[in-house]
């Protein structure tokens, strides 16, 4: 079964400091995988993805994440977290289905909490 | 470029009513998928439109049904309602439905079932 985990519940960091919020995947076939931040009574929003190429993928408001083919991770990272990037971060893997289609799988997702 | 719109955003229902659910994606946008999303089972998917025909559905009971119209607006209807189905309703767009686009959410629509 194809399938994403997001180890830590939590994740704590202080403004400034460097964040890492972990993920890791089973599939079949390629990964294609996704990382999604959901502030308060909000939708998802997108921030990056890997579909091939460079293991290193940047995205929005500064993040990036890297992909581990051996390890099967996919880390979202940030230099220097801010308070404001207190949210809810969830990875997902798209899962090719009939008609070379796509459905997201995700984790169960990680709070981030920046203190200043 | 105007985001992906749900409407209602709020919704409050009796067991046992239906409801219907609309999502407005992304201008240029074919495909629209559906996702619920609970504290206990986390987001997980329902269906997904493309072109007006359904090209994926999740492991959720007949009772949970959508279609998609020819300007890619989709709608999806739950009868029968029972309380688990409280739920954060999301709907998402992408311009194609191959499994490299990424998609992008909506608000959602909260449904609470009494």
């Amino acid at each position: 079964a194809q399938s994403v985990a997001q180890p830590e519940d939590q994740v704590n960091v202080a403004e400034g400091n460097p964040l890492t919020v972990k993920c890791t995947y089973s599939v079949s076939g390629n990964p294609y995988l996704f990382w999604y931040v959901q502030y308060p009574n909000r939708g998802l929003q997108f921030l990056l993805k890997y579909i091939t190429g460079d293991n290193l993928v940047k995205g929005s408001y500064g993040f990036e994440a890297e992909f581990n083919k051996s390890q099967t991770s996919f880390h979202l990272k940030k230099p220097s977290a801010l308070v404001s990037d207190s949210a809810l971060y969830f990875c997902a893997v798209s899962v090719s289905g009939s008609g070379n289609t796509g459905k997201l799988i995700f984790g169960q997702g990680t709070t981030l909490q920046v203190k200043p | 470029k105007a985001g992906v719109t749900q409407t209602p955003r709020y919704l409050i229902k009796t067991r046992g009513q239906q409801v219907t659910l609309s999502c407005s994606p992304i201008s240029g946008h074919r495909s629209v998928s559906w996702y619920q999303q609970t504290p206990g089972q986390g987001l997980q998917f329902l269906f997904e439109y493309f072109s007006e025909t359904q090209r994926n559905k999740g492991n959720f009971p007949g009772r949970f049904s959508g279609r998609q119209f020819s300007n890619s607006r989709s709608e999806m209807n739950v009868s029968t309602l029972e309380l688990g189905d409280s739920a954060l309703y999301l709907c998402a767009s992408r311009r194609d439905s191959g499994p490299t686009y990424e998609q992008y959410f909506g608000p959602g629509t909260r449904l609470t079932v009494t």
